[in-house]
């Protein structure tokens, strides 16, 4: 089955610069790579995602990259601001559409 | 309605008793998906259902779990003879098409689930 790698587990920043998170999966079949926010007892929230025929995808502050050769896709957040401040998940879908989640990244964004 | 509704928001049960944690999807969704999110993890699938017929129930961790959908539309998860490491958050998500379409799934705000 599918599994899913996630790196760093937390991430420092400083207010205005940028953070990476990066991914990556075992099975080549999956298509499909959602981003998830999620705040202290709140709901998974998607910010973004991308299929398997897009390299790279854009929304304001947010962008993800998708390399299938490496099976590796990563979320860049950039001008952060305290409000990012959460666990971000990335996930794969498998050939059963399942959702295969990464074990989270704890962001921190100081001011 | 507006988003995936989940019921009740946090469910305290003594060890051994029955619980049932009720899932409202967004209306017309087709695919209903239950998941467990232990502290710090991210959400580990337990189950999904096509319209009223559950397709995939490889992630229920034991007999004691079950799940329904009988409608179609508003799902129950059941946890019978609850034990310790039940306790989680159960989130509950839907996604607008059936099987083998790859697109988003929306999250329910979950159940807390405190096992004494």
């Amino acid at each position: 089955g599918e599994n899913v790698e996630q790196h760093p587990s937390t991430l420092s920043v400083q207010e205005g610069d940028s953070a990476v998170i990066k991914c990556t999966y075992s099975d080549s079949a999956s298509n499909y790579f959602p981003w998830y926010k999620q705040e202290l007892g709140k709901r998974p929230q998607l910010i973004i995602d991308i299929r398997s025929n897009v390299g790279e995808k854009k929304d304001q502050r947010i962008a993800v990259t998708l390399n299938k050769t490496a099976k590796h896709f990563s979320l860049h957040i950039t001008e952060t601001q305290p409000e990012d401040s959460a666990v971000y998940f990335c996930a794969a879908i498998d050939s059963w559409g399942k959702l295969q989640f990464g074990a989270g990244t704890q962001v921190v964004v100081t001011p | 309605g507006a988003g995936v509704s989940q019921s009740p928001r946090y469910k305290v049960a003594k060890r051994g008793q029955d619980v049932a944690l009720r899932c409202d999807p967004i209306s017309g969704h087709v695919s209903l998906f239950w998941y467990q999110q232990a502290l710090g993890q991210g959400p580990e699938f337990l189950t999904y259902f096509q319209n009223e017929a559950q397709l995939d129930k490889s992630g229920l961790p034991s007999d004691r779990f079950f799940a329904e959908r009988p409608e179609g539309s508003v799902s129950t998860l059941k946890i019978q003879r609850t034990q310790q490491e039940d306790s989680a958050v159960y989130l509950c998500a839907s996604s607008q098409y059936g099987q083998g379409e790859s697109q988003p799934q929306h999250f329910g705000d979950g159940t807390r689930l405190s096992i004494l």
